[in-house]
């Protein structure tokens, strides 16, 4: 099976922009999940969609969103740019949200913002 | 909500040496424990889990152990070679109305000096 795969894999924008990231997971998954990177944080949670229905959503504000698509294929938005949006985004497909399902994760679209 | 509390953050061994990197978690309703390895510049790959309903598990060179009472569960490395180097991320699900999302540790840097 193909692996989670994400587009664009760099992107530059700056200040105030908007962006749009995409994300096609392992076929057959239905459940898609959105992660910050940074190498201060860590790995943070944004959202999680199962069924083009935002299930969990995390400690990140309006500016941040995303949605699915009928084929599990999901995007996330962040508008008005901001410097500390610099980062990986990482995308993860399960089967479902269940708890216990693994997730695997896509190669991550690393953004920069001057 | 969930917190991952990861140690040490970075951990320096010579080859052959075995490593442990340790994490506690706060919602005694997470049951499902993955740990992900990220080499530089690559994604996080869910090296091994485990679910709440079992101790221990093995995995080649790699086991997890899990201790629900304490709330703490431990990654170990025997015989580490210098391809172990990478920065390895524990995580916990937790449960909320049916659906949970993964919070992750920190990270911990292991570099295995040939």
């Amino acid at each position: 099976k193909a692996g989670v795969t994400q587009t664009p894999r760099y992107l530059i924008k700056t200040r105030g922009q908007q962006v749009t990231l995409s994300c096609s997971p392992i076929s057959g998954h239905r459940s898609v999940s959105w992660y910050q990177q940074t190498p201060g944080q860590g790995l943070q949670f944004l959202f999680e969609y199962f069924s083009e229905t935002q299930r969990n959503k995390g400690n990140f504000p309006g500016r941040f969103s995303g949605r699915q698509f009928s084929n599990s294929r999901s995007e996330m938005n962040v508008s008005t740019l901001e410097l500390g949006d610099s980062a990986l985004y990482l995308c993860a497909s399960s089967l479902s949200p269940a708890a216990t399902y693994e997730q695997y994760f896509g190669p991550g679209t690393r953004l920069t913002v001057t | 909500g969930e917190n991952v509390e990861q140690h040490p953050s970075t951990l320096s061994v010579q080859e052959g040496d075995s490593a442990v990197i340790k994490c506690t978690y706060s919602d005694s309703a997470s049951n499902y424990f993955p740990w992900y390895k990220q080499e530089l510049g690559k994604r996080p790959q869910l090296i091994i889990d485990i679910r709440s309903n079992v101790g221990e598990k093995k995995d080649q060179r790699i086991a997890v152990t899990l201790n629900k009472t304490a709330k703490h569960f431990s990654l170990h490395i025997t015989e580490t070679q210098p391809e172990d180097s990478a920065v390895y991320f524990c995580a916990a699900r937790q449960r909320d109305s049916g659906y949970s999302t993964l919070t992750f540790g920190k990270g911990t840097m292991l570099l295995v000096s040939p």
